[in-house]
């Protein structure tokens, strides 16, 4: 059970906008950034957002990243194929002093 | 260019201790704001963040874990060493190191491939 709470599964058509959620409460999300992770098949997480809403370098404008309160959401507009992957949101979390992820959003592009 | 890359026993028996050591380059784990994760991942299942060392050695647990986890920095080896006591079936899992930087307060910008551990007798 994790502590941040994502849906198991999302999917879209190609050129679609998908949102992927993640629920968390006042000691994680509710006061501090939310940071989200692409894990291609077979691959290590790669960072796709970080503090809320940021891009690091590299990262399509298409991926996009928003807070309010204690949840969080991904959004990928102009869905391609190789969006294709695992999802996962992480924040600290200043009850457990230490970073909670959630449970991973599996994104199927139809 | 900053890299990390994981090594370890591929299979350990229940109850032994396991010893992971993560190589890195391309920063220093003396740099002021700069720290070292370990993640792991169950196959199938969701990542479980295990333990940080900071630059200053300032050191985080996971609660669950924190009994169970020793984690040591080598600055001079450009090393930080995880070493987790009485493994069990469930602790089988790709086990990732990741630099956290300041520059992107606090997320874990750059993964080392992971190498899987198996606990089995």
């Amino acid at each position: 059970q994790s502590v941040l709470t994502q849906p198991p599964s999302a999917s879209g058509t190609p050129g679609q906008r998908v949102t992927i959620s993640c629920s968390g409460s006042s000691s994680n999300i509710g006061i501090n950034t939310v940071n989200w992770y692409q894990q291609l098949p077979g691959t290590a997480p790669k960072l796709l957002i970080y503090t809320n809403n940021q891009r690091p370098s590299g990262v399509p404008d298409r991926f996009s990243g928003s807070k309010s309160g204690t949840s969080a959401s991904l959004a990928i507009s102009g869905l391609q194929s190789e969006d294709e992957a695992d999802y996962y949101c992480a924040a600290w979390d200043d009850s457990l002093n230490g970073q909670v992820f959630g449970g991973g959003t599996k994104l199927t592009v139809l | 260019q900053i890299t990390l890359k994981e090594s370890g026993p591929t299979l350990v028996k229940p109850t032994q201790t396991l010893t992971l050591t993560c190589t890195f380059s391309g920063f220093s784990l003396s740099t002021s704001g700069v720290g070292v994760g370990w993640i792991r991942q169950p196959p199938g299942k969701a990542l479980e963040w295990l333990s940080l060392i900071y630059w200053d050695d300032n050191k985080r647990y996971s609660p669950s874990l924190k009994s169970r986890l020793t984690i040591t920095k080598d600055t001079s080896k450009n090393q930080v060493v995880l070493t987790m006591t009485n493994m069990d079936p469930v602790d089988t899992a790709t086990y990732y190191c990741a630099h956290l930087s300041v520059s992107y307060y606090g997320a874990f910008d750059i993964w080392g491939q992971g190498t899987m551990v198996t606990v089995s007798s």
